[in-house]
């Protein structure tokens, strides 16, 4: 079954406390996407990877860390840098960067 | 920078109406552009999407129009019905996304 999977899908975490979130795709996709959704704001980029060992940052990059050490594999850090970090968080992935965007199911970060 | 402004935020319609929403942008660089639907607690998912070298393009109930001269892309859909009901984003390339429209469709 070809996809991309976000785990876990509800988390939360205590205020100072780093988290990382899981994002897999099976679809052999290039880039990888990650995204902030909040209520009236739409989809936010926060960090993008065109290629393994490569990624840069998005319009809200402040308080986020990534890595793309597999091309199937793009994990999301929020660290406790990040000022207001309770949201739901989409990851995506295309063929190429005009292409149709798949995206995972969503977690969603509560920080208490 | 590059910026997409999507209008109305929110749209309510009877069921069988018409509804449009439109994405004004501001770069002239990129040639995809696309629209996903998200229902309520799901993932978004693409409905449809045009190339900057056509005008239209039709699926069934929903329509895509561009016009690359005053740099704006409408979603028409046609024949409304409740499973339409859904937030809708238009996006630039998949770096920039409008804010989203809430459309609710009454029977």
């Amino acid at each position: 079954d070809g996809g991309i999977t976000q785990s876990p899908k509800y988390l939360f975490r205590k205020e100072g406390q780093n988290v990382t979130l899981s994002c897999e795709q099976n679809l052999n996709h290039d880039a990888m996407y990650w995204y902030r959704q909040d209520p009236g704001q739409g989809l936010r980029l926060i960090y993008y990877s065109q290629i393994v060992n490569d990624f840069q940052k998005g319009d809200i990059a402040e308080g986020y860390s990534v890595s793309r050490e597999k091309k199937e594999s793009f994990p999301l850090t929020v660290t406790s840098a990040q000022k207001n970090p309770t949201a739901f968080y989409l990851c995506a992935s295309s063929q190429g960067s005009s292409g149709e965007l798949f995206f995972g199911e969503g977690s969603r970060l509560t920080v208490l | 920078g590059e910026n997409v402004e999507q209008h109305p935020s929110t749209l309510s319609v009877q069921e069988g109406d018409s509804a449009v929403i439109k994405c004004t942008y501001s770069d002239s660089a990129s040639n995809y552009f696309p629209w996903y639907k998200q229902e309520l607690g799901k993932r978004p998912q693409l409905i449809i999407d045009i190339r900057s070298n056509v005008g239209e393009k039709k699926d069934q109930r929903i329509a895509v129009t561009l016009n690359k001269t005053a740099k704006h892309f409408s979603l028409h859909i046609t024949e409304t019905q409740p499973e339409d009901s859904a937030v809708y984003f238009c996006s630039r390339t998949a770096l920039i996304f409008g804010k989203g429209t809430t459309l609710s469709v009454s029977s």
